[in-house]
């Protein structure tokens, strides 16, 4: 069973530059999130998306921007990576009123 | 104000005591309510699900006092495998918006 799965797992970008981190599940869940976590600290909300073809903001959207692409993927795009966007994200998907389930997380480094 | 808070600790217990902490909700929207455990660098994983009437799982026990806004983890005879950070979700309506407390962290020593 894959569950969530996230790529890469490891990045290391210059600032400036860009990437998108890649989610998928197959777990025919309607909601997909997107998640970082700094060293010490908890989960913050970046993007979530309640079904296919909606996507909201959540608590630290600055710098980011995200597509639903289909029921199955949820994707994190980072246009122009800085330094403060050095973190462990992840996805996390979920049915209505039921508990999330996680990707491994991606550990992106921005130097 | 964050929509649950948590008290981060560490909670430093020794091997076989009881410990228990709380997750305080601010708002009252969410329907449902879960545990989650957190190793360090790793991903959340769910650990039990909270009901009205409380629910016990081996050692867990889980509260949840919806009056008062918070749910509440026991964990009985404790090992050092429970050291682990517990973080606590709180969703909107449907579950769809879900945000988490800061974790409380748990060391077990020996």
């Amino acid at each position: 069973n894959a569950g969530v799965t996230q790529t890469p797992k490891f990045q290391v970008l210059k600032t400036g530059q860009s990437m998108t981190l890649q989610c998928a599940q197959d777990m025919n869940h309607n909601s997909m999130y997107w998640y970082r976590q700094d060293p010490g600290m908890g989960l913050r909300l970046i993007y979530y998306s309640a079904s296919e073809g909606t996507t909201d903001k959540g608590e630290v959207p600055n710098g980011y921007n995200v597509s639903r692409l289909n029921k199955r993927e949820f994707s994190l795009r980072l246009e122009s990576a800085a330094p403060s966007q050095t973190s462990v994200y992840f996805c996390a998907s979920s049915s209505y009123n039921s508990p999330l389930h996680f990707g491994n997380g991606t550990r992106l480094t921005v130097t | 104000r964050k929509e649950v808070e948590q008290d981060p600790g560490p909670f430093n217990v020794p091997e076989g005591a009881t410990v228990a902490f709380n997750c305080t909700y601010s708002n009252s929207a969410s329907q449902s309510f879960f545990w989650y455990r957190q190793d360090c660098r790793k991903e959340p994983k769910l650990l039990m699900s909270v009901y009205s009437s409380g629910n016990e799982d081996g050692r867990f026990t889980a509260q949840l006092n919806r009056a008062s806004q918070y749910i509440s983890l026991l964990i009985r005879d404790s090992k050092l495998s429970d050291s682990a950070t517990y973080p606590c979700p709180w969703g909107s309506g449907g579950y769809q918006k879900v945000t988490f407390g800061t974790g409380t962290k748990l060391q077990v020593i020996p």
